[in-house]
């Protein structure tokens, strides 16, 4: 059985540019979350969706946005890029909403310049 | 708000040796406690699952406790390896029925 597989695993940006994150969730799995890492931060929640409907979020600014396609495939999509969101982006898929085991994918590990 | 506290933040033992992990968080009304491995640049590696109604979890070597009352959860390695050098992270969900918060994590040294 396939884990959870994210793209890319590392991306390169400036600032101002946007980029794009894909999560592709463990097979039979709705709900995918997404996370933000850094060492100073630890992981933050960035929002969590299940069967296509953004149901939590998490405190970050409008220019962290996501969405779940039919398949339940997710992508997370940050504009405007600062140097501050330089971070290893984890996306987490589960069978049941909010209360069920996580099972995370490798990350994109993404820098801006 | 659901606050995760992970202590101690590192830890360096010799090979062979049991050790416990420790996990407290605030609110004590969650749906389960997970526990998590991380290596370096990777993503989470899900360990156990401990469910708000059990007491502990068992896998291999690693057992983990939940005294929810307390708001507290242990994770014991037993006669541990190498390869268990890695950062743990406990996570539960925030207040009721929200999303994971996780701790900042034990990173953990095994010295052969």
């Amino acid at each position: 059985k396939a884990g959870v597989t994210q793209t890319p695993r590392y991306l390169i940006k400036t600032r101002g540019q946007q980029v794009t994150l894909s999560c592709s969730p463990i097979s039979g799995h709705r709900s995918v979350s997404w996370y933000q890492q850094t060492p100073g931060q630890g992981l933050q929640f960035l929002f969590e969706y299940f069967s296509e409907t953004q149901r939590n979020k998490g405190n970050f600014p409008g220019r962290f946005s996501g969405r779940q396609f039919s398949n339940s495939r997710s992508e997370m999509n940050v504009s405007t890029l600062e140097l501050g969101d330089s971070a290893l982006y984890l996306c987490a898929s589960s069978l049941e909403e909010n209360t069920g085991e996580l099972f995370f994918g490798e990350g994109s590990r993404l820098t801006v310049l | 708000k659901q606050e995760v506290t992970q202590i101690p933040a590192a830890l360096s033992v010799p090979e062979g040796e049991n050790l416990v992990l420790n996990c407290s968080f605030t609110d004590s009304a969650i749906y389960n406690l997970q526990w998590f491995r991380q290596d370096p640049g990777k993503g989470l590696t899900s360990l156990l699952l401990i469910q708000s109604s059990q007491r502990e979890q068992t896998s291999g070597r690693l057992n983990a406790s939940l005294d929810k009352s307390s708001g507290r959860s242990t994770l014991y390695i037993a006669a541990s390896q190498p390869g268990d050098s890695a950062t743990y992270l406990c996570a539960v969900p925030n207040s009721g029925n929200t999303p994971l918060v996780f701790g900042k994590g034990t990173r953990l040294s095994v010295i052969a």
